[in-house]
């Protein structure tokens, strides 16, 4: 079942802060975090393995709440840079190695 | 060091026409992934392998199939095209099982009319 992403949406100014949030209504192992920009492929940013754990990427960190089965996602004085779509991927426990991927989000900073 | 690739990048077909995608990876790894990418759909797997000769089906596989005759090869086939084909096909590979980075091809584009 695909992973639920929020917001849907972001406008950022540059220097400001976001969240993105990723929810499962599945116990999960693993969140994958990835960056896509217009017209290319998806890039990896992180993956978090652990309930509890927390990864840091420049100015990008992720945490991965495995009791809720959350995982959110910190982009802190946005650069523009960071424009793109990100998305989750989310591994469970059933269904083997299989990354389902969340709908994305879509972030927009502006100068 | 070329990662993943695909071929063609573009393609235009008729329904109910054949077709082939191509994707190679020169990284050894032993995992790949059909993806299909629609407008608010984000990445839906198509198909996936686990290694040379094995092929497995992800959450949208009907009107595609797959081979994996060599670990750094996997084809996507369509043996005929609908119009609701019409997406970006992305392929990816991986080292570790679920756990690992995956790494994405530049994308197919294909239109079917």
């Amino acid at each position: 079942q695909q992973p639920v992403q929020s917001p849907q949406a972001v406008i950022l100014r540059e220097g400001e802060d976001a969240v993105i949030n990723c929810s499962s209504s599945k116990a999960l192992y693993s969140v994958h975090w990835y960056r896509q920009k217009h017209g290319e492929a998806p890039v990896f940013l992180m993956i978090l393995l652990k309930g509890g754990e927390q990864k840091g990427h420049d100015k990008i960190s992720a945490s991965f709440n495995e009791k809720k089965q959350q995982s959110s996602l910190y982009l802190t004085a946005s650069q523009l840079s960071y424009s793109g779509t990100y998305f989750c991927g989310t591994g469970g426990y059933t269904g083997g190695f299989k990354t389902i991927f969340g709908a994305g989000t879509r972030l927009f900073v502006k100068a | 060091n070329a990662g993943v690739t695909q071929t063609p990048k573009f393609r235009v077909l008729k329904t109910g026409q054949s077709m082939t995608l191509l994707c190679a990876q020169d990284m050894n790894h032993e995992y790949m992934y059909w993806y299909r990418q629609d407008p608010g759909m984000g990445l839906r797997l198509i198909h996936y392998s686990v290694g040379e000769g094995t092929t497995a089906k992800g959450e949208v596989p009907d009107g595609y199939n797959v081979s994996r005759l060599k670990k750094q090869n996997f084809l996507l086939g369509l043996e005929s095209a609908a119009p609701s084909q019409t997406s970006v096909y992305f392929c990816a590979s991986s080292y570790f099982r679920g756990r690992g980075e995956q790494y994405f091809g530049p994308g197919t584009r294909l239109t079917v009319t």
